[in-house]
């Protein structure tokens, strides 16, 4: 169980084309999602906090206009990279953690395959 | 600021060694640890979760240590194998919330 899954896998797209990367709790619900980024060889470095039917808690020095965040079920959270330049090429990934109020906070994060992006 | 280091950066062994790979957290209040897999392009698989009152956690082959005090946190892996070869990446879970922060990884490589 606890399957994440992150879709599309892989894009290429021209500068100032806009792209939507969507993250699904396939076996569970997720009140709560992560969005971190990843360039080569670097660690994941957290984005934003995505949460069910509220705003999204941005990360120091991101964008929250470049990168809409939008959390609109508790299977689903999309991210939306705005007006894409050759910059933001990396590799996306999301995370979910399963929501269950009996259990205690310790439930862990279950990751998608990540999404890249080439901006051209 | 929690800030994870993980050492080395990469390693290279043939198969059958044994191996410990570490990991350091600056601030030792944390809630948990966590030892995660990536595989080149893909995302993370967890490995083994260690809460804040645990010493280790054991999943066949693999032994996670955690000694809060110290702010340190070792993955053993016992009689490597050539399907081991991926990123291994540790991350702490802070007490205040579910931020997770992540060591920079180490890269193993297991030759046949």
């Amino acid at each position: 169980g606890a399957v994440v899954s992150q879709h599309p896998s892989w894009v290429i797209c021209k500068s100032g084309t806009s792209v939507k990367i969507e993250c699904r709790s396939l076996d569970f619900q997720a009140t709560t999602m992560f969005w971190y980024r990843q360039f080569p060889k670097q660690s994941l470095m957290l984005m934003a906090t995505s949460n069910e039917g509220s705003k999204a808690t941005y990360e120091q020095g991101v964008e929250k206009d470049k990168f809409l965040i939008n959390h609109a079920s508790l299977t689903l959270s999309t991210l939306t990279v705005t007006s894409a330049h050759p910059e933001d090429s990396s590799f996306y990934i999301c995370s979910a953690k399963r929501t269950e109020k009996l259990l205690s906070g310790n439930q862990p994060q279950h990751f998608g395959d990540g999404t890249r992006l080439s901006i051209l | 600021k929690q800030e994870v280091t993980q050492i080395p950066a990469a390693l290279s062994v043939p198969e059958g060694e044994n191996l410990v790979l570490n990991c350091s957290f600056t601030d030792s209040a944390i809630y948990n640890l966590q030892w995660f897999r990536q595989d080149p392009g893909k995302g993370l698989t967890s490995l083994l979760l260690i809460q804040s009152s645990q010493r280790e956690q054991t999943s066949g082959r693999l032994n996670a240590s955690l000694d809060k005090s110290s702010g340190r946190s070792t993955l053993y892996i016992a009689a490597s194998q050539p399907g081991d070869s991926a990123t291994y990446l540790c991350a702490v879970k802070e007490t205040s919330g579910s931020r997770l922060t992540f060591g920079e990884g180490t890269q193993l490589t297991v030759n046949p």
